[in-house]
């Protein structure tokens, strides 16, 4: 198993410019989470997918979007990109049985 | 709402030394607690979790740590630090009672730097 995946690694972009995240995790895990890195902050979570088709918001959900088609798939959507966006992005997921959260190995954003 | 805390930004201790990395919570009900580990520029990996039962919990590497839910805590501890131990650390905790989302709430991390 690959577990969970994300890519790109990197990415510059511009303000106002747009761009997908992808996440993708083959353990058939039900619950999937997208997070954002600050420095010193912690994790703060960003949104939610409790299966195919089911999406919330979590704390810091401004400027993003989701969708989730299949089990498999997270994508998190940036639409007009801000300096503020400037993060490191992880996606995770869990059967939700066991609690254990499962990381991908992180999006490093930079906006400028 | 449920919270952590960890109080220490950084935690420095001497190779061979035993290590403990603090962590603090809150939540309504009864408590899922986790550790994770975050090595540079890497992913957070799971270390151990208490859920019911025995309030010692061994995880991976060596790594225990004690739920006192008189004192709401669960530092994570070590006997004998080793150098590559040298990472971040998460604590993050869960209420058992709520919605099924199995939300977790992080604290804001914990430097551990390990001394040769």
């Amino acid at each position: 198993n690959a577990g969970v995946t994300q890519t790109p690694k990197f990415r510059i972009l511009k303000i106002g410019q747009s761009m997908t995240l992808q996440c993708t995790q083959d353990m058939n895990h039900n619950y999937m989470y997208w997070y954002r890195q600050d420095p010193g902050m912690g994790l703060k979570l960003i949104y939610y997918s409790v299966g195919a088709g089911i999406t919330d918001k979590g704390e810091v959900p401004n400027g993003y979007n989701v969708s989730r088609s299949t089990t498999e798939d997270f994508p998190l959507r940036l639409e007009l990109a801000a300096p503020s966006q400037t993060s490191v992005y992880f996606c995770a997921s869990t059967t939700g049985f066991s609690d254990t959260q499962y990381f991908g190995p992180g999006t490093r954003l930079t906006v400028l | 709402a449920q919270s952590v805390a960890q109080p220490e930004d950084q935690v420095n201790v001497a190779e061979g030394n035993p290590l403990t990395v603090k962590c603090t919570y809150s939540v309504s009900g009864n408590p899922y607690l986790f550790w994770y580990v975050q090595y540079p520029n890497r992913g957070l990996q799971f270390l151990l979790k208490y859920i019911t039962g025995d309030n010692l919990v061994k995880g991976s590497y060596g790594f225990e740590a004690e739920f006192n839910k008189s004192q709401t805590s669960f530092h994570l501890k070590k006997p004998s630090a080793l150098v590559s131990d040298s990472a971040l650390y998460f604590c993050a905790v869960r209420d058992s009672s709520g919605a099924g989302s199995y939300q977790l709430t992080f604290g804001k991390g914990t430097k551990l730097s390990v001394i040769p």
